[in-house]
């Protein structure tokens, strides 16, 4: 069965620095997503991506985020300037079609130190 | 979106059934129900989904009231792999983003 795929599984940095986290969505799917998950808080939407273009972005979403897809088959969230509450678990999705059911990938843990 | 409502937690024993409610008395005509879950801050994992039939997989059921304003999932055998925080979310036809709440802690005991 197809899944998402996320890499690295676990990333550690020094605040300040850039990071990118890198995610395979599954492969006829076109619409992609990007969702994180504080420890111990609820899983909140970041951003969605369709047609190498963002189609809706959360608050938290500000200029220190940026998606892209750079090829074919990956997409990928920047943060320029960690901070200490970016920590999280960043989780990607993607679905087939907008009304479609999202399937998510295993998680990134950041942890910014 | 409309809000769910779902108890914090639930304990059931192993191999029996585990039903776990949700209350969304302000859906709309054109919002499905959908459940997910989360084990131990993997991805959250889809389990079913629903517009106004109830509906039936290899990993659950979910029944939907005529009024549509409350839903059950069913795990019909809970084994202690299904120990999960369990979401329960309603969303647009055409909407994007799921917008996730605390959802219910099930605990299955042996």
């Amino acid at each position: 069965e197809p899944e998402v795929t996320q890499t690295p599984s676990h990333q550690v940095t020094q605040m300040g620095q850039e990071v990118i986290l890198r995610c395979v969505p599954i492969s006829n799917h076109l619409y992609f997503y990007w969702y994180r998950q504080i420890l111990g808080q609820k899983v909140e939407f970041l951003v969605s991506f369709y047609n190498n273009e963002i189609s809706e972005k959360s608050e938290i979403f500000d200029d220190q985020f940026s998606v892209e897809r750079p090829d074919g088959s990956n997409f990928t969230l920047k943060i320029r300037s960690t901070k200490l509450e970016d920590s999280a678990m960043y989780f990607c999705a993607s679905n087939r079609g907008a009304q479609e059911t999202q399937y998510f990938g295993p998680g990134t843990r950041l942890l910014v130190l | 979106d409309a809000k769910t409502t779902q108890p914090p937690s639930m304990d059931c024993a192993e191999g029996r059934a585990a039903n776990l409610p949700c209350n969304h008395s302000t859906i709309s005509g054109n919002e499905y129900v959908y459940w997910y879950r989360q084990i131990h801050s993997q991805g959250p994992q889809y389990i079913i989904h629903g517009l106004k039939n109830n509906e039936t997989n290899e990993m659950a059921s979910l029944i939907i009231t005529e009024d549509r304003k409350s839903s059950t999932l069913i795990l019909p055998h809970a084994t202690l792999r299904d120990t999960a925080v369990y979401y329960c979310i309603v969303r647009v036809q055409y909407g994007n983003k799921l917008v996730f709440g605390a959802g219910t802690i099930l605990r299955v005991k042996s």
